[in-house]
């Protein structure tokens, strides 16, 4: 049972536009949300999170949008550069059971 | 800050025989530590919470007698697998959980390539 879908496993994006990343879950007792970077052979890094109290959480060129009655979140990356290519996973998780529920992933490559 | 060491990054090892992979919390204390796993083109696949001084839990489906998890102190994880066969052959990744810092706190490991032949 996979309770946060990413449906589209690859992105393609010219450099200077708009990435737009999408997530759902089926989990109604969700309530944060995060979105993790990963190269190849590396650990996920962080990237911008937010609280199901929210509908939007900025950071730079970084935008998480939440729709709570959809289940829908989505990362926008603004502009879009060369070093965004990358592997990017939401993650989903329950205040107080501290684990992290995460999606299969979106591979994103941003061309010059 | 919030850096998290995870090694080796890389390991072959034959059939049958058990490898051990270390997660160390470099600059904060982990009460936390969280094991995943990743097969190609896939998602991270929470394997165990490793709860220091005590005994992790497992998710379902994942064998406790043959990936053995230890949490002796407050900055290192262990996770051995014991008589590995091809099929463990997969990318682990460890996590810490840093309670003091904001978003939730989870730094990650730069992984384990495992390969059993």
């Amino acid at each position: 049972d996979q309770q946060v879908k990413q449906n589209s496993p690859s992105l393609s994006v010219q450099e200077g536009r708009i990435s737009i990343l999408n997530c759902d879950y089926t989990n109604s007792m969700f309530d944060y949300f995060l979105w993790y970077k990963k190269y190849p052979a590396e650990g996920p890094t962080f990237l911008i999170s937010i609280s199901s109290i929210k509908d939007k959480n900025e950071d730079g060129r970084f935008t998480v949008f939440l729709n709570k009655s959809a289940k829908h979140l989505s990362l926008h990356i603004v502009p879009s550069q060369p070093g965004d290519s990358a592997v990017y996973f939401c993650a989903a998780s329950i205040q107080g059971a501290q684990k992290l529920v995460f999606g299969q992933g979106t591979r994103l490559t941003i061309n010059p | 800050g919030a850096v998290v060491s995870q090694h080796p990054s890389w390991v072959i090892c034959k059939s049958g025989t058990s490898v051990k992979i270390e997660c160390r919390s470099l600059d904060f204390q982990a009460t936390t530590m969280f094991w995943y796993r990743q097969f190609p083109k896939q998602s991270l696949m929470l394997m165990a919470t490793s709860n220091e001084g005590s005994k992790a839990t497992y998710e379902q489906g994942v064998e406790k007698d043959k990936f053995l998890i230890n949490h002796a102190s407050l900055t290192l994880s262990t996770l051995t697998v014991t008589s590995a066969h091809p099929e463990d052959s997969s990318f682990y990744i460890c996590s810490a959980r840093d309670g003091t810092r904001a978003n939730y706190g989870y730094t990650f490991g730069s992984g384990t390539r495992l390969t059993v032949v």
